[in-house]
């Protein structure tokens, strides 16, 4: 499969544990895009880049919340001090300048 | 500000019934409009965006200005368009045309 993947599938912690998850792109795509999906909810922008360069963040995205793509290859999306309100869906997603998105499976944090 | 507004969480129609899922959006400057879909157990992808103006597996969707809409229509339902559909705006020509807006999303149940 050449598409999006993302790891891992599901986390779950403990309220005040930091997660990570990781993306990884299509090869060619220069642009990755983080959004968030709480349930009844479609997906909610949070970050993207363009190369390494990270261009836009979201209002969404608290001081706990930092993304990276230090290669301008995969990226990681990390949380710092869970809280409740942060269990989501995070998906990633990928694009060339043509704009259609490719998204992954998404990574469902459950915070107990 | 941007937000796309679906206001049917659930439609339910018997195969080959027509189809239409609504879709309205606010945002003051020139939109480029798109419907994504997600199969059961499958990623989130591009079903149609209104600058190409195709028709993809039977449905077709309209931008229209005057009333803020972008409904995606289908003139017979069958079993396997089944599906989550979200309706997404972003802007149109400013360098971040897939930062999406979604609307909340529209669950089609076609039965027999």
């Amino acid at each position: 499969d050449t598409g999006v993947s993302q790891d891992p599938r599901h986390k779950i912690t403990k309220r005040g544990q930091n997660v990570t998850f990781r993306c990884d792109p299509i090869s060619e795509h220069n642009r990755l895009y983080w959004y968030r999906q709480t349930l009844g909810q479609g997906p909610e922008f949070l970050t993207y880049f363009q190369n390494e360069a990270q261009l836009e963040k979201s209002r969404l995205l608290s001081d706990r919340f930092s993304a990276e793509r230090p290669k301008g290859s995969f990226s990681t999306l990390e949380i710092q001090r869970t809280e409740q309100g942060d269990s989501a869906m995070y998906l990633c997603a990928s694009t060339t300048v043509t704009g259609e998105l490719f998204f992954g499976e998404g990574s469902r944090l459950t915070v107990l | 500000a941007q937000r796309v507004t679906q206001p049917e969480k659930l439609l339910s129609v018997f195969k080959g019934a027509p189809v239409e899922l609504k879709c309205n959006y606010s945002y003051s400057g020139s939109p480029e409009l798109f419907w994504y879909v997600q199969y059961s157990r499958q990623r989130l992808q591009l079903l149609l965006r209104h600058i190409s103006r195709e028709s993809i597996k039977g449905f077709t969707a309209d931008l229209n200005k005057g009333e803020t809409s972008f409904h995606l229509k289908k003139p017979f339902a069958q079993e396997e368009d089944s599906a989550m559909y979200y309706c997404a705006l972003s802007a149109l020509g400013t360098g971040t045309a897939s930062k999406l807006t979604f609307g909340t999303g529209t669950r089609l149940q076609v039965t027999l």
